[in-house]
């Protein structure tokens, strides 16, 4: 199994809509969680951390499941501008901590 | 300011040729990078630095070397270079090792082995 696994995708959804992904990690240990955005062609950039309580901002919410071991993004009214490819990020709890990038999930949305 | 800038932005070069890329980065940060996202876009850390020293050698081949002058900068060296190098190679930091904290990316370099 992957250390950081996502939903396939690509995802492509209407503007106004919401969309969910998933994003399961095998490591227990794992103490930090992340989702990154990457534009085409360009660098990740971070989106938001993702904290056991949750996490809102704006219209991004995400989820920590510690028990199942799975962390979600939901995106609400979904903007053409949202089109990206988003990265699930977990560490990987090891003396020398160690980020893991997921696989990504491609989302389009179109108008 | 650039936070964090790599160069070459481009790099076009034949098998069994030497090349390196250089990464600066200006936030201050202990801890630099360097992450290959190959043709499926997966991006895999290859070396972490933190302040000059070595934590972290993904098994990476040997033909990769890195080098830290001194904690802004983390340099990596590829000798005869194969087809299979062909990737975008982006340079990270952040503000330490500890795994919970930001890192910012350079714009990538994208190397082209023909």
């Amino acid at each position: 199994r992957k250390e950081v696994e996502q939903d396939p995708g690509p995802f492509n959804v209407p503007e106004g809509a919401t969309v969910a992904f998933n994003c399961t990690y095998s490591n227990s240990a794992s103490q930090s969680f992340f989702w990154y955005r990457q534009d085409c062609r360009k660098e990740p950039k971070l989106l938001m951390s993702v904290y056991s309580s949750g996490n809102e901002d704006g219209r991004f919410t995400a989820q920590l499941n510690r028990a199942s071991q799975y962390i979600s993004l939901l995106i609400r009214d979904s903007k053409l501008s949202d089109s990206a490819t988003y990265l699930c990020v977990v560490n990987r709890g090891t003396s020398y901590d160690k980020v893991i990038f997921g696989p990504g999930t491609s989302l389009s949305v179109i108008p | 300011d650039t936070a964090v800038s790599q160069t070459p932005k481009y790099l076009v070069t034949q098998m069994g040729n030497d090349k390196s890329i250089k990464c600066e980065q200006n936030l201050g940060h202990d801890t630099m990078y360097w992450y290959k996202q190959d043709s499926k876009k997966f991006l895999k850390i290859m070396f972490s630095y933190n302040n000059k020293e070595l934590i972290i050698n993904e098994t990476v081949p040997n033909r990769f070397s890195p080098k830290s002058p001194d904690k802004a900068h983390l340099n990596l060296h590829i000798n005869s270079l194969e087809l299979g190098d062909s990737a975008v190679y982006f340079c990270a930091s952040s503000q330490d090792w500890a795994g919970d904290n930001e890192q910012f990316f350079g714009p990538g370099t994208r190397l082209t082995v023909l």
